[in-house]
C-alpha cells in the first residue's frame, strides 16, 4: 500500500518555464512533507518543506503547495533551469522516525 | 566539511555470505536512517534510530540488522543476503527526527548472486 504517490514518473519542461511537480498522500497523520532533489550517482538532497499547519512554503525559485483536504502537495520550480534536472521525490513523515518517500519524478528542462 | 560516509559504494557478494556496509556522519546527529532505492519503487525505509541505542523498523526491515552503538556509526548488516536484496542503499542522517532535513550519503550498490 503506496502511502505517498507520484504518479508522473517523468516531466520534461523547457526552460524559463514553469515546472509542477505533484504528490498525493493518503495517511492524514501525515504532518511534516519534504521535497528531495537527486542527481544521478549521488545520494538525494534537501530542497524544502512544509510543515501540515502551513499551506505554502517558498525558498527562492522553489514553492511548495500543501492542500490538506485533497491529501496533495506539488512543488512549484520556476523560473526552470537545466541544472534542476533530476529526480525529484517528495516524503512525508508523521512524528518520530519513519519517513515514507514517493516513486520519485525525473525532470527533464531543455534549454 | 559536513557529510555522510557509506562503504563500501559497490558491493558483489554471493547468497548467504554475510556482510556489513558502514555509515558514519560527521555533524553530531541524533537520527540515522537506511533506505532502498529500487525501480519503480522510489526510497524505502529499512530501518532508523533516533538516538544511540535506539532503532526501530521502517517499512522494509526483513533480512536486515542495525546498531547504534555510537552516535556517529549507524551500520547496516545483511546476516543471510538473498538476490532479492540486490539493490542501492542510502544512509541518511538528521539533527533530530524524520522531518529534519536529511543529509544522505551517496548510495552504495549491492548485488547479491
Amino acid at each position: 500500500d503506496q502511502q505517498v504517490k507520484q504518479n508522473s514518473p517523468s516531466l520534461s519542461v523547457q526552460e524559463g518555464r514553469i515546472s509542477i511537480l505533484n504528490c498525493d498522500y493518503t495517511n492524514s497523520m501525515f504532518d511534516y512533507f519534504l521535497w528531495y532533489k537527486k542527481y544521478p550517482a549521488e545520494g538525494p538532497t534537501f530542497l524544502i518543506s512544509i510543515s501540515s499547519i502551513k499551506d505554502k512554503n517558498e525558498d527562492g525559485r522553489f514553492t511548495v503547495f500543501l492542500n490538506k483536504s485533497a491529501k496533495h502537495l506539488s512543488l512549484h520550480i520556476v523560473p526552470s533551469q537545466p541544472g534542476d534536472s533530476a529526480v525529484y521525490f517528495c516524503a512525508a513523515s508523521a512524528r518520530g522516525g519513519k519517513l515514507i518517500f514517493g516513486q520519485g519524478t525525473e525532470l527533464s528542462v531543455k534549454p | 566539511e559536513a557529510q555522510v560516509t557509506q562503504n563500501p559504494r559497490y558491493l558483489i557478494t554471493v547468497t548467504g555470505k554475510k556482510l556489513t556496509v558502514t555509515c558514519s556522519q560527521n555533524m553530531n546527529h541524533e537520527y540515522m536512517s537506511w533506505y532502498r532505492q529500487d525501480p519503480g519503487l522510489g526510497l524505502r525505509q529499512i530501518y532508523y534510530s533516533m538516538n544511540v541505542e535506539v532503532t526501530d523498523k521502517g517499512d522494509v526491515p526483513e533480512g536486515y540488522k542495525v546498531s547504534r552503538k555510537e552516535k556517529r556509526n549507524f551500520p547496516l548488516i545483511l546476516e543471510s543476503p538473498s538476490p532479492n536484496q540486490t539493490s542501492l542503499y542510502f544512509c541518511a542522517s538528521g539533527r533530530d527526527r524524520a522531518n529534519s532535513p536529511l543529509h544522505f550519503g551517496n548510495g552504495t550498490r549491492l548485488t547479491v548472486t
